[in-house]
């Protein structure tokens, strides 16, 4: 069975502060990856995809960038927070070939101060 | 603007009742999902219905690709179906890699 684990839980930083936010697939080789962000009560939101190893896409602008390190493992991060990146952070996976049903890992709630 | 529009934005029923949720699709699209977001903001994939009917339980899920529109009807409501259940299409313009998500419905359910 896959898996998907995300890290940290919850983060409270400052504004100007890095930040690193992961994710690890395991039992699915190849996975699509995608990092989704929701401001609190706002919409779902794609922010990159990759579908391979050193292949990311960005989707939307947020002053965040993603890489793939790995084949199971996606990092979202920045080296300046703004206020503005404050939500809920979800990784999610799908399998690689046809088809884009998601499976959502717990989720990062960050809190920008 | 906005691809995906969902109704109704809240809902509040009795324990027992029945809910329907409807989502309509601005673009042509692929195929969409239903999601259930728990209180923690964690989301659970309910169906990935491209079209036709689909049950899992009291849940069923209709898509109907050339009008636009899914509709997920919950049966016998319970207070643990209470979260916010979201919809998402795969444009069909699109490079299959992108879903696009209503703002959800917020399903209370009272004892």
């Amino acid at each position: 069975a896959q898996t998907i684990h995300q890290w940290p839980v919850a983060e409270i930083k400052a504004v100007g502060s890095p930040l690193s936010l992961g994710c690890t697939i395991k039992g699915k080789s190849s996975p699509n990856l995608y990092w989704y962000w929701q401001a609190t009560g706002g919409t779902l939101q794609q922010l990159f995809y990759s579908i391979t190893v050193g292949q990311v896409e960005s989707v939307v602008q947020l002053n965040l960038s993603a890489s793939r390190p790995k084949d199971d493992q996606f990092i979202l991060s920045t080296e300046k927070l703004l206020l503005s990146h404050s939500g809920f952070y979800l990784c999610a996976w799908s399998p690689g070939l046809g088809g884009l049903t998601l499976y959502f890992g717990a989720g990062t709630r960050l809190s920008v101060l | 603007g906005q691809q995906v529009q969902q109704s109704p934005a809240s809902l509040v029923l009795q324990e027992g009742e029945n809910a329907e949720l409807q989502c309509n699709f601005s673009t042509s699209l692929n195929s969409m999902q239903w999601f259930y977001q728990r209180p923690g903001g964690s989301l659970v994939s309910l169906f990935y219905n491209p079209s036709g009917t689909k049950q899992s339980g009291r849940l069923t899920s209709t898509t109907v690709i050339k009008e636009r529109r899914s509709s997920l009807h919950i049966s016998s409501s319970q207070t643990t179906d209470s979260g916010t259940y979201l919809c998402a299409m795969d444009p069909q313009q699109g490079t299959g890699s992108k879903l696009s998500f209503g703002k959800g419905a917020k399903l209370t359910v009272s004892p």
